[in-house]
């Protein structure tokens, strides 16, 4: 089961800011938050991670609460092609190599 | 920099057939990992394999298998395909295990 709960589905207008809320209330010490997202049956493409600081790279920022129960994903300016299936991922322990994808939020920008 | 490389794009089998998925993993990868997306089902771990050793599997049955060859790229074969093994197969690779996984573009299996 994936450890991370996130909402079905949101909504995002074209050019605002997409924030994408996970929750991973049951997060070990030495687990990273991972992000991916998946255009329509392409392969999922990494976006960011972090372990405990908020984290930025040219896709998005990376915002983990200081109790690391919770992270939102900042996409800054939303464009069409942000329009994915956005999956917040908790791995780290046990080098086990699986990344467990939950149901994912599926994010519409509008224009 | 070249990204994680599958082939073919698509494959279409009849039941009970052999399929044969291959992998080339980023250049300096040494770990490569399997997953199969079914249509509507979320992503499921197959296969997690480094140094051309296997280290983890997923809960698939036997006749998923699979191989690590000495240039880290890597084949999946799904032997006695049933029409539930229809579905997109990923690969993906990480520079060392644990690290961040980079996914290809995938296989389309489709099994009639």
């Amino acid at each position: 089961d994936a450890k991370t709960t996130q909402p079905t589905s949101m909504d995002c207008a074209e050019g605002r800011a997409a924030n994408l809320p996970c929750n991973h209330s049951t997060i070990s010490g030495n687990e990273y938050v991972y992000w991916y997202r998946q255009i329509h049956s392409q392969g999922p493409q990494y976006i960011i991670h972090g372990l405990k600081n908020n984290e930025t790279n040219e896709m998005a920022s990376l915002i983990i609460t200081e109790d690391r129960k919770s992270s939102t994903l900042i996409l800054p300016h939303a464009t069409l092609r942000d329009t994915a299936v956005y999956y917040c991922i908790v791995t780290g322990t046990g080098n086990t190599g699986k990344l467990i994808f939950g149901q994912g939020t599926t994010l519409q920008v509008k224009p | 920099e070249a990204g994680v490389t599958q082939s073919p794009t698509h494959l279409i089998k009849t039941r009970g057939q052999q399929a044969t998925l291959r992998c080339s993993p980023i250049s300096g990868h040494t770990s490569v990992y399997w997953y199969q997306q079914a249509l509507g089902l979320g992503l499921q771990f197959l296969l997690w394999y480094d140094e051309g050793e296997e280290r983890n599997r997923g809960n698939f049955p036997p006749r998923f298998s699979g191989r690590q060859f000495p240039n880290y790229s890597s084949e999946l074969n799904v032997n006695a395909l049933e029409l539930e093994d229809s579905a997109l197969y990923l690969c993906a690779s990480s520079l060392r295990p644990a690290d961040t996984q980079y996914f290809g573009p995938g296989t389309r299996l489709t099994v009639l």
